[in-house]
């Protein structure tokens, strides 16, 4: 079963505009984490957030996590072509599973 | 540091047949998973070994599917036979130890079943 479940499922933005994707999740997590797949690098892990930590910076993306709505949410400023990929947010279960949301799709144009 | 392999990059096979997947993993990274990503959905965990003993293998469907962790480095995943529905891209990835780390993914191989 999912963990998390990313909303929207797709956004289309211009260059330049920050982009907000939101996350809910279902049971109590030690951390979340949120992951970049696109075709040519693949899937990769941008930032983990701790269940004791209420936000995070990383260059020009900013997590946010609620625990007591679990909920976070993933922000990307300035966005750019490039940024064009599907976001996954993704967190531990009970039996330390990690499991993804569905994922939101981002196109970002120039 | 090289990062996590996984061969072939492309699969196509008729049902019925029988595939395997190869996994590299990070070198020194205790713990390797392998992922199954049907298009338009989030990756869904298989199994998952520390070393070379399997941690969790509850979402593998055990009457086709096979993986084993020879010597705690390098992986196979086998299925056996092939269904229509296990077209999707099977992802490896590993992590330095199994308590909640980020982890790492291999490029992932393409499997399509006719």
């Amino acid at each position: 079963s999912q963990q998390g479940e990313e909303d929207p499922q797709a956004l289309s933005i211009q260059e330049g505009e920050n982009a907000t994707m939101n996350c809910s999740y279902k049971t109590s997590i030690n951390n979340l984490q949120w992951y970049r797949q696109n075709s040519g690098r693949g899937l990769v892990h941008l930032i983990l957030i701790r269940s004791n930590e209420r936000e995070k910076h990383s260059g020009r993306l900013r997590v946010t996590l609620d625990t007591s709505k679990k909920s976070s949410s993933l922000l990307i400023t300035a966005s750019r072509a490039a940024d064009t990929a599907s976001y996954f947010c993704a967190a531990y279960n009970a039996g330390n599973m990690l499991t993804f949301g569905g994922g939101t799709r981002l196109m970002v144009k120039p | 540091e090289a990062g996590v392999a996984q061969s072939p990059r492309y699969k196509i096979i008729e049902k019925r047949q029988s595939v395997a997947f190869w996994c590299n993993p990070i070198s020194g990274h205790a713990t390797l998973y392998w992922y199954q990503q049907i298009l338009g959905q989030g990756p869904k965990l298989l199994i998952q070994f520390q070393n070379n003993g399997v941690v969790d293998d509850s979402q593998l469907p055990k009457d086709r599917f096979s993986a084993e962790r020879l010597k705690g480095v390098d992986s196979t995943l086998k299925i056996q036979p092939a269904k229509l529905e296990d077209s999707a891209v099977y992802l490896c990835a590993s992590s330095p130890d199994r308590v909640l780390d980020e982890q790492f993914f291999g490029p992932g191989t393409r499997l399509t079943v006719l």
